[in-house]
């Protein structure tokens, strides 16, 4: 079946490192590829996603680019804040709407 | 537009007790899902609902269930509740239009405690 693998956290940095949260997927199929963000106490954000290969996702100074031919989408942002300390989630959903996650990263950034 | 909404936001119950738990979708999704979120399990998916009929279903022994109304409000229950069932219980929603790909909306989640 489908499945999801995040590099494990928890990934510590400094405010305005560059910070990478490596994902990788198996799937049949041509599955659509979201990362997802719960900050403390909440539920999951929709963080960006993208639905076909070589697509970028982008928001909020984060970016992911659907790599079909090394399934993978995995989340960089340039310069990260304090509030951007979270958990990140990435998954697959394919076309019959079943989603899958990873583990998740959990991101802890120093001032 | 609203969000998902999931009520109540906490619950303590004692073991062996039954719960439900409530998810308002967000207007125009027909396709409400469920997860269990535990520090040691990670996000579980439990099942989706879409139009009233289960869809898709985890690995979750019978006590725990769902269903889904006519206006898409989607309700789980949990019997004989065990302490292992503490944890926060994520709702989505979503318009799942087949071949579609389109995101979930999560809730803010139930954080149920079992003592």
């Amino acid at each position: 079946g489908d499945s999801v693998t995040q590099m494990e956290g928890p990934v510590t940095l400094s405010e305005e490192a560059f910070l990478t949260i490596n994902c990788t997927y198996t799937a049949t199929g041509y599955p659509s590829l979201f990362w997802y963000v719960q900050y403390p106490g909440e539920g999951l954000q929709l963080l960006l996603k993208a639905t076909k290969a070589d697509d970028k996702g982008s928001n909020k100074g984060f970016e992911a680019t659907y790599r079909k031919e090394t399934t993978s989408f995995h989340l960089e942002k340039g310069s990260v804040q304090v509030s951007d300390s979270a958990v990140y989630f990435c998954g697959i959903m394919d076309s019959w709407g079943k989603f899958q996650f990873g583990a998740g990263t959990q991101v802890v950034v120093t001032p | 537009k609203a969000g998902v909404t999931q009520t109540p936001r906490y619950l303590i119950k004692t073991r062996g007790q039954q719960v439900t738990l409530s998810c308002s979708p967000i207007s125009g999704h027909r396709s409400v899902s469920w997860y269990q979120q535990t520090p040691g399990q990670g996000l579980q998916f439990l099942f989706e609902y879409f139009s009233e009929t289960q869809r898709n279903k985890g690995n979750f022994p019978g006590r725990f269930s769902g269903r889904q109304f006519s206006n898409s409000r989607s309700e789980m229950n949990v019997s004989t509740l065990e302490l292992g069932d503490s944890a926060l219980y994520l709702c989505a929603s979503s318009l799942a239009i087949e071949g579609g790909n389109y995101g979930y909306t999560f809730g803010s989640g139930t954080r149920l405690t079992v003592v």
